[in-house]
């Protein structure tokens, strides 16, 4: 079973507008981690924004930030204003199993975000 | 500062053959893992580790083993590669503290297999 699904294979926003890509995850642990990443075209892994399972505030890193919904485990990330070089594929990850033998991270599937001028 | 780099950056192979991957970092991380990559799939977990002499099936370890003997190398070996296998390898490594540290990746290794 997945646990971190992404339902967007492909998203279009228009420059200077705000986005919401969604990520939503399943697990068992009590204490997560979870993880924003950014892949342009040239294929480097670069690291946006982290939420904690008992963050008590929404994450928030320049012109990102994370709607975390612990509830109803998700994860969106929105970007604010967007800009031309946004335009990548965007992963979501769970870190699980903090501090024990099979602490690990899995990602999503991906969302393409294209910015149109 | 190196942080984590990967051998070699491009490969092909022949069905059958086998090889190893190299993944080196310099940050004294504690964790390190092996992910594959392939279109709309993002990147899937192989292997990992969460220390020296250590190592636990990812998500998908078949035809796949893995040794870390060094802390800061952590190899990925085909014993007989399979066209299935032709993907992208992504290494990274992380520290071992709870606060949300992110992973560092290499730059990808592209593997083609035929």
């Amino acid at each position: 079973a997945q646990k971190i699904t992404q339902t967007q294979p492909g998203m279009f926003v228009q420059e200077k507008e705000a986005v919401t890509l969604d990520c939503t995850y399943d697990t068992s642990d009590p204490s997560y981690g979870l993880f924003w990443y950014k892949q342009p075209s040239s294929g480097e892994m670069i690291f946006l924004i982290y939420q904690g399972s008992y963050d008590q505030q929404n994450a928030t890193e320049g012109r990102y930030s994370l709607n975390f919904q612990k509830a109803r485990k998700s994860a969106n990330l929105v970007i604010s204003a967007s800009q031309l070089g946004d335009s990548a594929m965007y992963f979501c990850a769970m870190r699980e199993g903090l501090g024990t033998s099979y602490d690990k991270v899995i990602f999503g599937p991906g969302t393409s975000l294209s910015v149109i001028p | 500062n190196a942080g984590v780099t990967q051998t070699p950056k491009f490969r092909v192979l022949k069905t059958g053959q086998s090889m190893t991957l190299l993944c080196a970092q310099d940050m004294n991380h504690e964790y390190m893992y092996w992910y594959r990559q392939d279109p709309g799939m993002g990147l899937r977990l192989i292997h990992y580790s969460v220390g020296e002499g250590t190592t636990a099936k990812g998500e998908v370890p078949d035809g796949y083993n893995v040794s870390r003997l060094k802390k800061q190398n952590f190899l990925l070996g085909l014993e007989s590669a399979a066209p299935s296998q032709t993907s992208v390898y992504f290494c990274a490594s992380s520290y071992e503290d709870r606060s949300g540290q992110p992973q560092h990746f290499g730059d990808g290794t592209r593997l083609s297999i035929l």
